[in-house]
C-alpha cells in the first residue's frame, strides 16, 4: 500500500528556516517523480518543487533560491528545506508522488507551515 | 511560463445535472493534463490523467476530453458527494502549474 507520511510543519518567524519530511512506503522515492505542492489558507493549489528519479530538481519562481528539495534513498524519504521564510509561504504543504509521469497519483496528508512573528 | 485558466471559478447545479468545467492552457500542452478533486478539508485526489484517462477507482460519471490548449472535465450526473473544488494541472514540464480551481456546489 502506498503511503506518504509528512512531518515538520510549525510556526516559524519571518526569515527563519524549516525542514519538512515525507516518509514513503509501498514504493521507492528514488525511482519516481516526487513533488511538493502548497495551499495557502482558503486558496488554490500551488506547485512548489519536483525531484526526478534521475535527481534533477525544479522550483517555482516564488521559492527559487530559498527552498531546496532532496531525498534520502536509504530512508525512502523526501525533504523540503525552506530558508528565508516569508509570511506568504504560510500554507499547508503536501508531498505527492507521480508514478511514471509528472501528475500526482498519491498525496501525503499535508503539514501546516505558519510564518508569523 | 504556460498559464492554466479554469472556468467557471464556481458553479451551482442540481443533483443529476450534467456539469462541465473547462481548462485552457496559454500554449499547447498536447494531452499532458490532469484533473484533481479536493473535497473540503481533504487531500487532493487524482481523477483523470493524459486529458481523458480515468484513474482507477474513479466513478465513470467523470470524464475528460481535449488536447492542445482546451480541455474539459465533465460530470455526467452530479451527485452530492461530488461537492468539491476541481483543479487542472499541466505536466509537460516545469513549472507543473495548476489552474485556479472550480468550486462545485449543489443547488
Amino acid at each position: 500500500e502506498v503511503q506518504l507520511v509528512q512531518t515538520g510543519g510549525d510556526l516559524i518567524q519571518p526569515g527563519g528556516s524549516l525542514r519538512l519530511s515525507c516518509a514513503a512506503s509501498g514504493f521507492t522515492v528514488g525511482s519516481n517523480y516526487m513533488h511538493w505542492v502548497r495551499q495557502a489558507p482558503g486558496k488554490g493549489l500551488e506547485w512548489v518543487s519536483l525531484i526526478y528519479s534521475g535527481g534533477g530538481t525544479y522550483y517555482a519562481d516564488s521559492v527559487k533560491g530559498r527552498f531546496t528539495i532532496s531525498r534520502d534513498n536509504s530512508k525512502n524519504t523526501l525533504y523540503l528545506q525552506m530558508n528565508s521564510l516569508r509570511a506568504e509561504d504560510t500554507a499547508v504543504y503536501f508531498c505527492a508522488v507521480g508514478f511514471g509521469s509528472g501528475y500526482s497519483d498519491y498525496w501525503g496528508q499535508g503539514t501546516l507551515v505558519t510564518v508569523s512573528s | 511560463d504556460i498559464q492554466m485558466t479554469q472556468s467557471p471559478s464556481s458553479l451551482s447545479a442540481s443533483v443529476g445535472d450534467r456539469v462541465t468545467i473547462t481548462c485552457r492552457a496559454s500554449q499547447g500542452i498536447t494531452n499532458y493534463l490532469a484533473w484533481y478533486q479536493q473535497k473540503p478539508g481533504k487531500v487532493p485526489k487524482l481523477l483523470i490523467y493524459a486529458a481523458s484517462t480515468l484513474q482507477s477507482g474513479v466513478p465513470s460519471r467523470f470524464s475528460g476530453s481535449g488536447s492542445g490548449t482546451d480541455f474539459t472535465l465533465t460530470i455526467s450526473s452530479l451527485q452530492p458527494e461530488d461537492v468539491a473544488t476541481y483543479y487542472c494541472q499541466k505536466y509537460n514540464g516545469a513549472p507543473w502549474t495548476f489552474g485556479q480551481g472550480t468550486k462545485v456546489e449543489i443547488k
